[in-house]
């Protein structure tokens, strides 16, 4: 069965600093990732999401960035952080690949909680 | 952008009650979703129901969906404690990701 991993799980940093958390997906190949974001009391929203290697989709413009240099290895990236970019980053995938895997049900990870100060 | 909306933003049961939840949506879908957020964890998935499909049921959950409507409904049948968490209802059109909605904060006070 498909693991989701995800760290650092907690990070706290300062405003203007770089930022990257990785993702790595165990157990599936070729499947979909995805990156969203939950600000305190809110619902998820997509950010980013890739089909394959070097393929990345972005669903909102923002100070962020997305990479995926391996099959199974997805990173969120910034060059300098902002106050707003806080909150929860969840990586999921739904352990498949393909156009037919949009609808399938999402495996998540533990999330990262981002702090910036 | 978002598409479900979940009713109501919170609610507070007490053990062994029947809790309902509603998702409201505003395109056609392909399929919903309906998933389970711990405090501070990743979310889980609990059931799918597709769009020709009316109700299911899973354990103690029972899912129905009103195409006409537009809406979607979970209900948790003799809740526990332990069910205390977010529920998040997620729509798919069929060739983008799914859209999630804000949430329902269940609290099961024992």
């Amino acid at each position: 069965s498909q693991t989701i991993h995800q760290w650092p799980a907690t990070l706290v940093q300062p405003v203007g600093s770089p930022l990257s958390l990785e993702c790595t997906v165990e157990g599936t190949s070729n499947p979909n990732l995805y990156w969203y974001r939950q600000a305190a009391g809110r619902g998820l929203q997509l950010l980013f999401y890739s089909v394959g290697i070097g393929q990345i989709s972005s669903e909102v413009p923002q100070n962020l960035s997305a990479s995926r240099p391996q099959d199974r290895q997805f990173i969120l990236s910034s060059k300098k952080l902002l106050l707003s970019d806080s909150g929860f980053y969840l990586c999921a995938s739904p352990g498949t690949g393909g156009l037919g895997s949009y609808n399938s049900p999402l495996h998540f990870g533990n999330g990262t909680r981002l702090t910036v100060t | 952008s978002q598409q479900g909306e979940e009713d109501p933003q919170a609610l507070s049961i007490q053990e062994g009650e029947n809790a309902t939840m509603n998702c409201s949506y505003k395109t056609s879908i392909n399929n919903l979703q309906w998933y389970r957020q711990n405090s501070g964890r990743g979310l889980v998935h609990l059931i799918l129901i597709r769009s020709n499909e009316r109700e299911k049921h899973s354990g103690r959950l029972r899912v129905t969906l009103d195409t006409s409507k537009k809406s979607s409904s979970l209900l948790i049948t003799a809740s526990r404690a332990a069910d205390t968490a977010s529920y998040f209802c997620a729509t798919g059109s069929g060739n983008t990701p799914l859209v999630f909605g804000k949430g329902t904060r269940l609290s099961v006070i024992a």
